[in-house]
């Protein structure tokens, strides 16, 4: 079955403490992304990768990192977590100029 | 970069009615313009997408238009039900020679349908 797999689902965390939240696809998708969702806010690009070992910045680039070591992997990294990074986190597959496919998404709290 | 706007914010229609929610862009190098629905507690899921050769394109109850000289597209669902609740976004890329330039999404309308 075509999946992107998200983990974790729920983490509550403190202010600077470095957390890393995984995805991975089994679909051989070269695109994958990562969004933040806020309300009122929709969808905001945080960083995308094109292919393994290439990755840029999307329209909310600051306090994360990003890795794609391999095509179906592509962890988010957060350094030193801050509260105004507590949102829902989707990660996405996309299929060559077609279907974006999500993850079951990562909701963030961080105090 | 590309910017993609989406109205209404939210949108309350009887069961029944038609629905329609509209979208502009920024950038004319777009070629590719999905929607997804995203149910509560849920993960957004395609329902619809059209790219620039094509001005509309239906699937049964939902329909997309597309007008690249004002760059506007707009989803139009018919005969709505309850179960068309849900957080409609659109969204906007380049798709050349099947690689994908970044997908931008609007933010999102929160469609009601009153039984």
């Amino acid at each position: 079955e075509a999946q992107v797999t998200q983990n974790p689902r729920y983490l509550i965390t403190v202010t600077g403490k470095k957390l890393t939240v995984t995805c991975s696809q089994n679909m051989n998708h070269e695109y994958m992304s990562w969004y933040r969702q806020d309300p009122g806010l929709g969808l905001r690009q945080i960083y995308y990768s094109m292919n393994v070992e290439v990755t840029d910045k999307g329209d909310v680039p600051e306090g994360y990192k990003v890795s794609r070591k391999e095509k179906r992997n592509f962890p988010l990294i957060l350094e030193s977590p801050s509260p105004n990074q507590t949102s829902l986190y989707f990660c996405a597959s996309i299929r060559a100029g077609v279907e974006a496919f999500f993850g079951q998404g990562t909701r963030l709290t961080v105090v | 970069g590309e910017n993609v706007e989406q109205h209404p914010s939210t949108l309350s229609v009887q069961e029944g009615d038609s629905a329609v929610i509209k979208c502009t862009y920024s950038d004319s190098a777009s070629n590719y313009f999905p929607w997804y629905k995203q149910e509560l507690g849920k993960r957004p899921q395609l329902i619809i997408d059209i790219r620039s050769n094509v001005g509309e394109k239906k699937d049964q109850r939902i329909a997309v238009t597309l007008n690249k000289t004002a760059k506007h597209f707009s989803l139009h669902i018919t005969e709505t039900q309850p179960e068309d609740s849900a957080v409609y976004f659109c969204a906007a890329s380049q798709n050349y020679g099947g690689a994908t330039n970044k997908l931008i999404f609007g933010t999102g309308t929160l469609l009601a349908v009153q039984p």
